[in-house]
């Protein structure tokens, strides 16, 4: 089956700490990994895309399809990086792009 | 570059009725697709419409349906109501079926 899995419902981490949000996945095609991110009171955003293979806001996520993951990780957390993340996938290159998504990890980050 | 805007923003329905939401995509986005996010959940696959053709469709029973007209803007209509469709429905654009999708801010509906 198609999955994604985010086990954090919540983490909570002081400014300055590193962040590691973990998502695994279950995929039998070529998949495409994103992150996508929800401010308060702002719409699902896209954060960073496996193929562009950016820093975004200093986040970053490397592919590890041995063990079917893509965690997003960040050296030093920020206030402003509080926020619902979620993370999803494709079938990369396909006709049509459903994504399928994670339920989210909720981020706060404490002063 | 204008975003994707849906309308209405919030919406308050009894079981039974019948809803349209709507969508308007990205300037220069052919590809849109719909999604049902319900509280606590990431948000679930509904269908995409590419240059007015059905492209793909999630697990939805057929009274979701939907329209792509000739500018790109969508349509989802539910029929018959029920209480579980109570969520936030996602609208995202995008210039191919697999490419970076936008999202829109969502329609709440509400059943009651």
């Amino acid at each position: 089956a198609q999955r994604v899995t985010q086990p954090e419902k919540l983490l909570s981490v002081f400014k300055g700490a590193p962040v590691e949000l973990k998502c695994n996945y279950s995929y039998s095609g070529s998949p495409e990994l994103f992150w996508y991110v929800q401010y308060s009171r702002q719409r699902l955003q896209l954060l960073l895309r496996h193929i562009s293979r950016e820093s975004i806001k200093g986040f970053t996520a490397d592919l590890n399809k041995g063990e079917t993951s893509f965690h997003l990780k960040k050296p030093f957390a920020q206030e402003e990086d509080s926020a619902m993340y979620y993370c999803a996938l494709t079938n990369y290159g396909g006709s049509q792009g459903n994504l399928i998504f994670g339920k989210g990890t909720k981020l706060s980050v404490k002063p | 570059e204008t975003g994707v805007t849906q309308s209405p923003t919030h919406l308050i329905k009894t079981r039974g009725q019948q809803v349209t939401l709507r969508c308007s995509s990205q300037s220069g986005h052919n590809t849109v697709s719909w999604y049902q996010q319900a509280l606590g959940q990431g948000p679930q696959f509904i269908f995409q419409y590419y240059r007015e053709e059905e492209n793909g469709r999630g697990n939805f029973p057929p009274r979701f349906s939907g329209l792509q007209f000739p500018n790109y803007s969508s349509e989802l209509n539910v029929n018959a109501l029920e209480l579980d469709d109570s969520a936030l429905y996602l609208c995202a654009s995008s210039d191919a079926g697999w490419d970076t999708q936008y999202f829109g801010p969502g329609t709440r509906l509400t059943v009651l």
